[in-house]
């Protein structure tokens, strides 16, 4: 079962930053932080994951606390495209199982 | 595009009736997941596959099965439909490691009237 917790729902403006943030307070130590993002009943969508560095890809940011108990992924131009659920799973490094636990998720809406 | 497909888009059946849903992966991946999102309990794994061997097993009902051909492709089967069974199943797939990420296909929405 999925082992995060989010804001069921956030807004934010064309062209700011979305901050979209994470609580995986039983994260383990190999497990690693995903992001995923679903748009109205699409397939889901990878986005960005990572351990306990800070990582950036041509989509998003995700800066992970110290303690890895939190996360934050960031969105630095928010575009009407980004309006979506985003999704924050934790996932076990070293297992057979490739699972992805999906949580409700945070619904973004990006308005002009 | 995901470059992950599923057909039929839309299936709409009666209660008791079989199904089969069918997904093809990326070219080279290995691995094949499924995952059922219906409205009151959210996307839900159920199986996967790796290289035709079952993997792992999550949320899955007897009266569903799987499994993945020599050529990667697999098919979900659904029997003994109920209208609980009504939802979007999405397939995934993903390269040899667990690690990689998942690429989703479009779904297939199933209605059981």
């Amino acid at each position: 079962d999925a082992k995060t917790t989010q804001p069921p729902s956030m807004d934010c403006a064309e062209g700011r930053a979305a901050n979209l943030p994470c609580n995986h307070s039983t994260i383990s130590g190999n497990e690693y932080v995903y992001w995923y993002r679903q748009i109205h009943s699409q397939g889901p969508q990878y986005i960005i994951h990572g351990l306990k560095n800070n990582e950036t890809n041509e989509m998003a940011s995700l800066i992970i606390t110290e303690d890895r108990k939190s996360s934050t992924l960031i969105l630095p131009h928010a575009t009407l495209r980004d309006t979506a659920v985003y999704y924050c799973l934790d996932r076990q490094g070293g297992s057979t199982l490739g699972r992805l636990y999906f949580g409700r998720g945070t619904q973004l809406t990006v308005w002009p | 595009d995901s470059g992950v497909t599923q057909t039929p888009k839309h299936l709409i059946t009666a209660t008791g009736q079989r199904v089969t849903l069918r997904c093809s992966p990326r070219s080279g991946d290995l691995s094949v997941y499924w995952y059922q999102q219906s409205l009151d309990q959210g996307l839900q794994f159920l199986i996967q596959y790796y290289n035709g061997e079952e993997r792992a097993k999550g949320n899955i009902l007897e009266r569903f099965s799987a499994q993945q051909f020599p050529d990667l492709h697999s098919e979900l089967n659904l029997s003994s439909l109920e209208l609980g069974d009504s939802a979007l199943y999405f397939c995934a797939s993903s390269d040899t490691t667990e690690l990689d990420e998942q690429f989703f296909g479009p779904g297939t929405r199933l209605t059981v009237l």
